[in-house]
């Protein structure tokens, strides 16, 4: 079975604090992705990463960088924590290539207070 | 923007009775096409796929594709309270078919 591991799932933050989500993976997946999901508007892709150290901006960047330093490992970073960016972010892995299947992790809650 | 649309409800079906689900797409040329579900609080479970035109069967699951009209659906047959979620419909991308696109989700409750 595919393993997607968030290491993180509550976490309480205050506005203006750096904070890291880490993302592993254990199916040796090209893909890697970060969503962030809120009510009403679904899941917004925030960036993905297709190989090592490569990385493409989704829909909604602003506000977030990432890293991927081994294929395996993906990582979310808030560098300054809003309040708007309390939120449900779920890191996802799939294969490369067309018609193959995103696997989710168990996802991680953001408060930023 | 890729546009993947749901009603996002609730439907709400009684046990035992068929459950429709449907989404529409605005890329021609989207290729792949996913049902996920998500029970609230837990993140989404791949249920199907589909790539061509048709239906494809899966236990009490059926996804109906249909291209010309852009447009995929998930039939439950047999709905159960278990079955209550909400279902999530994605699509690859065409430009780059490692993205996905997805709706923001279709709430199911299934009344015993």
């Amino acid at each position: 079975d595919v393993k997607v591991t968030q290491s993180s799932r509550y976490l309480v933050k205050r506005t203006g604090e750096k904070v890291f989500l880490e993302c592993v993976q254990d199916m040796d997946h090209e893909n890697m992705f970060w969503y962030r999901q809120d009510p009403g508007l679904g899941l917004r892709l925030i960036y993905f990463s297709y190989d090592v150290k490569m990385k493409e901006k989704g829909d909604i960047p602003e506000g977030y960088s990432v890293s991927r330093e081994k294929k395996e490992r993906f990582s979310l970073i808030l560098e300054s924590a809003s309040t708007n960016q309390t939120s449900m972010y779920l890191c996802a892995s799939s294969p490369a290539g067309s018609g193959n299947t995103i696997y989710f992790g168990e996802g991680s809650w953001l408060t930023v207070v | 923007q890729k546009e993947v649309e749901q009603n996002s409800g609730p439907l709400s079906v009684p046990e035992g009775a068929i459950a429709s689900l449907n989404c529409t797409y605005s890329d021609r040329g989207s290729q792949s096409f996913f049902w996920y579900r998500q029970y609230s609080g837990k993140s989404p479970e791949l249920i199907m796929f589909i790539y061509s035109n048709g239906d494809k069967e899966d236990g009490r699951f059926t996804a109906q594709l249909n291209k010309a009209s852009q447009y995929v659906s998930l039939l439950i047959r047999d709905s159960q309270p278990s079955d209550s979620a909400t279902y999530l419909c994605a699509v690859n991308g065409v430009d780059n078919f490692n993205k996905f696109y997805f709706g923001s989700g279709t709430k199911l409750n299934v009344k015993p």
